[in-house]
């Protein structure tokens, strides 16, 4: 599922499947990328961030990776549980200010 | 502990009244922002502080004024509210403003739903 910002993609997959959400940016200025989990009537929190001089940064579970070429960013879950559920955001930080803008957000079911 | 909170969590008001969210964080963060949600999820930045002082502002309606007493706090007031006004507002807080060699992590509170009738 990938985000355009205008509707809430949905991506389902079988839990223990590995997930992958993808987020496309577009300020190719940009140096700090962060990826954010919703969950329902909750606010965003935190999972991982990735600076534009990496390719590549992995978590507990999760990978992001950042290709700048084509200003593209993912985020994989291995193993994903049903405790993943949620809607994820991308978002973009520059160097303007501490201000992120958030992609349109993707959610993510999965099913037991 | 809760680090950020906000009240109420749910405000139901007729339109043209005025109303006000409050937040407060207790990171010690000295950077807070507030942030509208709407029916399709899609989040975007109002304003932010750093140690008591506007640093961004989002175009915002002017009926939208923030408050920062402190700045552990910051308390949003809209006044005459509009059915547009209708979403999730969320605030959040970070330790940095400028984005540098540490990390900018924004922590989020839970949210407040405003309905607008």
């Amino acid at each position: 599922g990938e985000s355009v910002g205008l509707h809430l993609p949905t991506l389902s997959v079988q839990e223990g499947d590995n997930s992958i959400i993808n987020c496309a940016y577009s300020n190719s200025a940009s140096d700090y990328f962060i990826w954010y989990k919703q969950e329902s009537g909750k606010g965003p929190q935190f999972i991982i961030d990735i600076r534009s001089n990496m390719d590549k940064r992995q978590g507990q579970r999760v990978t992001v990776l950042l290709n700048k070429t084509v200003k593209h960013l993912s985020l994989q879950i291995a193993a994903t549980q049903p405790g993943d559920s949620a809607v994820y955001f991308c978002a973009e930080n520059n160097n303007a200010g501490n201000m992120l803008t958030f992609g349109g957000g993707t959610r993510l079911m999965v099913k037991p | 502990d809760t680090a950020v909170s906000q009240t109420p969590k749910y405000l139901v008001t007729q339109m043209g009244n005025d109303k006000s969210i409050k937040c407060e964080q207790n990171l010690g963060h000295d950077t807070m922002y507030w942030y509208k949600q709407d029916s399709k999820k899609f989040l975007k930045i109002m304003f932010s502080y750093n140690n008591k002082e506007l640093i961004i502002n989002e175009t915002v309606p002017n009926r939208f004024s923030p408050k920062s007493p402190d700045k552990a706090h910051l308390n949003l007031h809209i006044n005459s509210l509009e059915l547009g006004d209708s979403a999730v507002y969320f605030c959040a807080s970070s330790q940095l403003l400028a984005g540098g060699p540490g990390t900018d992590t924004q922590y989020f509170g839970p949210g407040t739903r405003l309905t607008v009738l």
